[in-house]
């Protein structure tokens, strides 16, 4: 089946610096979506895309739709304390028929952030 | 509104026991779903359900049953459970079909199988 590349696996970083994450495909997607999730707590959306070439601003976050379709990028600036958690990607694939919203989730990223 | 609900928050099972874990949403939403994560994995599709009556396989449905009698309840059954479906799962709900921008996760249930 499809499977989505995540990178990096973890970043350990200093309060204030920016960060940058992706995720990459071998097949498109039609909608990308950024997750992040907490320990003990289920992913919580922070943002979605839905075209190629989308550029779209949570805050502190911006994330892309690849031009291509099968790739986005997760950018935060200035991070904080608590930006820590695992950061998921997930692709949408084309609908094809029948009964299914399928989406493909990334192996996360883990932030840390030091004070 | 609570949102989506999951109990229980922790588990720990025999192989070959069986059990239920539930789900329930007050938001009215069509569509339900089942993942389970693993360290190192993304979240992986077990079943799904586009509304009472229908239920779906996802990627990875073999050991698990879903029915769906209500709008309100999803739950997921392991008929006898493996030391292979340790995972953490979460349960999520969106109002209908493509709104995958409004989905909404519970906080999980942590399952451990000896």
């Amino acid at each position: 089946g499809q499977q989505l590349n995540q990178s990096p696996q973890s970043m350990f970083i200093q309060e204030g610096e920016d960060v940058s994450m992706n995720c990459t495909s071998s097949s498109i997607f039609n909608t990308w979506l950024w997750y992040k999730q907490e320990p003990g707590e289920g992913p919580v959306l922070l943002i979605a895309l839905y075209k190629a070439g989308e550029l779209t601003s949570n805050g502190r976050l911006t994330a892309q739709f690849g031009i291509t379709r099968k790739d986005s990028f997760l950018n935060i600036s200035a991070s904080i304390p608590s930006d820590v958690g695992i950061y998921f990607c997930a692709g949408q694939p084309p609908f094809y028929g029948g009964a299914t919203n399928k989406l493909i989730f990334g192996t996360g990223t883990l932030l840390a952030v030091q004070p | 509104n609570a949102g989506v609900t999951q109990t229980p928050k922790f588990q720990v099972l025999k192989t070959g026991q069986s059990m239920t874990l539930q789900c329930a949403q007050d938001m009215n939403h069509e569509y339900m779903s089942w993942y389970r994560q693993d360290p190192g994995m993304g979240l992986r599709l077990i079943h799904y359900s586009v509304g009472a009556g229908i239920t779906d396989q996802g990627e990875v449905p073999n050991g698990y049953n879903v029915s769906r009698s209500t709008t309100e309840d999803f739950p997921l059954r392991l008929l006898s459970a493996a030391p292979s479906q340790t995972s953490v799962y979460f349960c999520a709900s969106e109002p209908s079909r493509g709104r995958t921008d409004t989905q909404y996760f519970g906080p999980g249930t942590r399952l451990t199988v000896l």
